[in-house]
């Protein structure tokens, strides 16, 4: 079963600067089956990026995917207030697990 | 508008039961695969089962197979989960999502999601 690990844990940035998130699969990824999703206290997911790059209906440009094989990155160009929350990577293949997020918080 | 209310969540003692129901519109239900997804108080997202459109075929993390099952009425557009033998760390917030593909397979990312029930396992 495929573990997905993110880093780092925490990131701690001001607005306008650039995030760039990682999650690692321990085995390669199907199809470049990886998603991200944002998700801020109190709410529920929202889908930023699926499969590995293409940004889900709405999203803002300023948010990118990147990667193949075993090895995603989410980039967030500048960062705005909105965007401070915490961001998980899924594989939604055979099996659909979760990494285990990265909080995104103000500096 | 796609819209998902779960619901069903309370309190109950380990090793009882509990059905959770999600309540979808705004979308043709039968045509989208539909899963469930938890998350215990203060930790991360924990996929837990998906089913096809049809309802014919139904995935389930190991954490909870054997313990769990999903199932849907498209007829009534709802989705269900049926917990049985539950624990102290199925203690969680679920969530129902739908697919984003609409061809009812289950390797879809999930595009909408409800805002949750909480269940509480505890004596």
């Amino acid at each position: 079963e495929i573990v997905l690990t993110q880093s780092p844990g925490t990131l701690s940035l001001s607005p306008g600067e650039r995030a760039t998130l990682s999650c690692r699969a321990s085995q390669s990824v199907s199809s470049s089956y990886l998603a991200w999703y944002q998700q801020k206290p109190g709410q529920a997911p929202r889908l930023l990026i699926y499969g590995a790059s293409s940004r889900a209906t709405g999203i803002p440009d300023r948010f990118s995917g990147s990667g193949s094989g075993t090895d995603f990155t989410l980039t967030i160009s500048r960062l705005e207030p909105e965007d401070f929350a915490v961001y998980y990577c899924q594989q939604y293949g055979s099996s659909q697990p979760f990494g285990q997020g990265t909080k995104v918080e103000i500096k | 508008e796609v819209q998902l209310l779960e619901s069903g969540g309370g309190l109950v003692q380990p090793g009882g039961s509990l059905r959770l129901s999600c309540a979808a519109s705004g979308f043709t239900f039968s045509s989208y695969a539909m899963s469930w997804v938890r998350q215990a108080p203060g930790k991360g997202l924990e996929w837990v089962s998906a089913i096809s459109g049809s309802g014919g075929s139904t995935y389930y993390a190991d954490s909870v197979k054997g313990r769990f099952t999903i199932s849907r009425d498209n007829s009534k557009n709802t989705l269900y989960l049926q917990m049985n033998s539950l624990r102290a760390e199925d203690t969680a917030v679920y969530y129902c999502a739908k697919g984003q593909n609409d061809y009812g397979d289950y390797v879809t990312p999930l595009d909408y999601w409800g805002q949750g029930t909480l269940v509480t396992v505890s004596s």
